[in-house]
């Protein structure tokens, strides 16, 4: 089966630190990739995905790259802000008979000033 | 427009009540999803409607969950005698179920159920 494994937090960096967010998956068949983000109060949206291979996703600064050969997709981020403060989930879709999304258990990232 | 909502965003039941969640996907979404977010089980997949189509029901913990999907827009998540381990945040997501996985959900805000 699918499964997602990443990086337990609580992350505590200062403003302009550099992230890290380590995620490996597996799966069946040829996955695509993706980060959602859950900012304090707020519901999940998608930050960044990648499709295939060697594909990078990035948006708001944060970066992922879709490693086949490690089966993985790390988050970065050159600078984080306070408002970057959120819970950020890994996740794969394989298609097939359905397309949902299995997740990992989510990190959690406090920026401080 | 209008994102992916769902009612109530709070409910408080005692053990071995029935309770109905609601969601109304986003207008023209035929791709539908609930998942279940709690603190020992993260994120988890329940069931997903596409179209008119049987749902896919493979993910659903026990006969006590059911769920529909009517006229192809709202969805009703039913917990039948619910249990103190049913406690948890509902999501709910849609898209445009083109069928492809690299599609993006949409998320709403969730229900907080919590059991006592």
């Amino acid at each position: 089966g699918n499964s997602v494994t990443q990086m337990e937090g609580p992350v505590t960096l200062s403003e302009e630190a550099f992230l890290t967010i380590n995620c490996t998956y597996t799966a069946t068949g040829y996955p695509s990739l993706f980060w959602y983000v859950q900012y304090p109060g707020e519901g999940l949206q998608l930050l960044l995905k990648a499709t295939k291979a060697d594909d990078k996703g990035s948006n708001k600064g944060f970066e992922a790259t879709y490693r086949k050969e490690t089966t993985s997709f790390h988050l970065e981020k050159g600078s984080v802000q306070v408002s970057d403060s959120a819970v950020y989930f890994c996740a794969l879709s394989t298609g097939g008979s359905n397309y949902k999304l299995t997740f990992g258990k989510g990190t959690l990232l406090t920026v401080n000033p | 427009g209008a994102g992916v909502s769902q009612s109530p965003s709070n409910k408080v039941t005692e053990k071995g009540k029935d309770v109905e969640l609601r969601c109304d996907p986003i207008s023209g979404h035929t791709a539908l999803y609930w998942y279940r977010q709690s603190l020992g089980q993260g994120l988890e997949f329940l069931i997903y409607f596409q179209g008119n189509s049987a749902p896919d029901k493979s993910g659903l913990p026990s006969d006590r969950f059911s769920a529909e999907r009517t006229g192809g827009s709202v969805s009703t998540l039913t917990i039948q005698r619910t249990q103190q381990e049913d406690s948890a945040v509902y999501l709910c997501a849609s898209s445009l179920g083109n069928r492809f996985p690299q599609e993006t959900q949409y998320f709403g805000p969730g229900t907080r159920l919590l059991v006592l």
